[in-house]
């Protein structure tokens, strides 16, 4: 079946670089395209950007400045890289599958502070 | 950007009919979704492109609109479907409205 399932630090201190790894299962991320989204806590949610499923990426436009997703095909795993966290960063992080995103992981909070 | 703006909450009674409404800034023609989000969960698709009920989702959610006006239908509502609902359209970047805080009296 379709999984998704997000990893990385917990706590990020402001300024550095935050690395998250979405690794997925029941299908290829050559066929499907992964989103990320993020959420604040209590808040909304925020789409980042995503890797298509040809390898080209698309970013928001209001993080596009300091935003990076990559992939690796053979591990089934795309990569999310955001630099100079600050502590509006502080968020759920979410990947999720593109065809109207019926399938997302169980998401990792990202705690921006030092 | 398309801005996607939801009333903030609703408060009905079990077995009531209640339409959650999201208005977009311009056209998405039927490339909306909804989503909902219970605290603690990821969101779970209910509709994708306007109308159309996602497996396993009850027959009691239904959606409708088109263009710049979007409602999602709960009817009747259920003590469980306490819970925030989300729009989103795909007509572009996906952008989502900020949510209706569905609360049950």
């Amino acid at each position: 079946q379709v999984q998704l399932k997000e990893s990385g630090p917990g706590l990020v201190q402001p300024s550095q670089t935050l690395s998250l790894t979405c690794t997925v299962s029941g299908f290829s991320l050559m066929d499907y395209s992964v989103h990320w989204v993020r959420q604040p806590p209590g808040k909304g949610l925020e789409w980042m950007g995503r890797m298509k499923y040809d390898g080209d990426t698309y970013y928001n436009s209001a993080l596009k400045s300091r935003l990076s997703i990559s992939r690796d095909t053979s591990k089934s795993q795309v990569f999310l890289k955001m630099n100079s966290l600050q502590t509006e960063d502080t968020a759920i992080y979410y990947c999720t599958r593109a065809g109207s995103f019926a399938y997302w992981g169980q998401g990792t909070l990202v705690t921006v502070s030092s | 950007d398309t801005v996607l703006t939801q009333s903030p909450a609703l408060a009905v009674s079990p077995g009531e009919r209640v339409t959650i409404s999201c208005r977009a800034s311009e056209s998405v023609s039927t490339r909306m979704h909804w989503y909902q989000q219970k605290p603690g969960q990821q969101p779970k698709l209910l509709i994708y492109g306007a109308s159309n009920l996602e497996s396993g989702v009850p027959a009691r959610f239904s959606g409708s609109g088109s263009g710049t006006d979007f409602t999602l239908t709960i009817d009747p509502v259920e003590a469980n479907d306490t819970a925030t609902y989300f729009c989103q359209q795909s007509w572009n970047d996906p952008t989502f409205g900020a949510g209706t805080k569905l609360e049950l009296k």
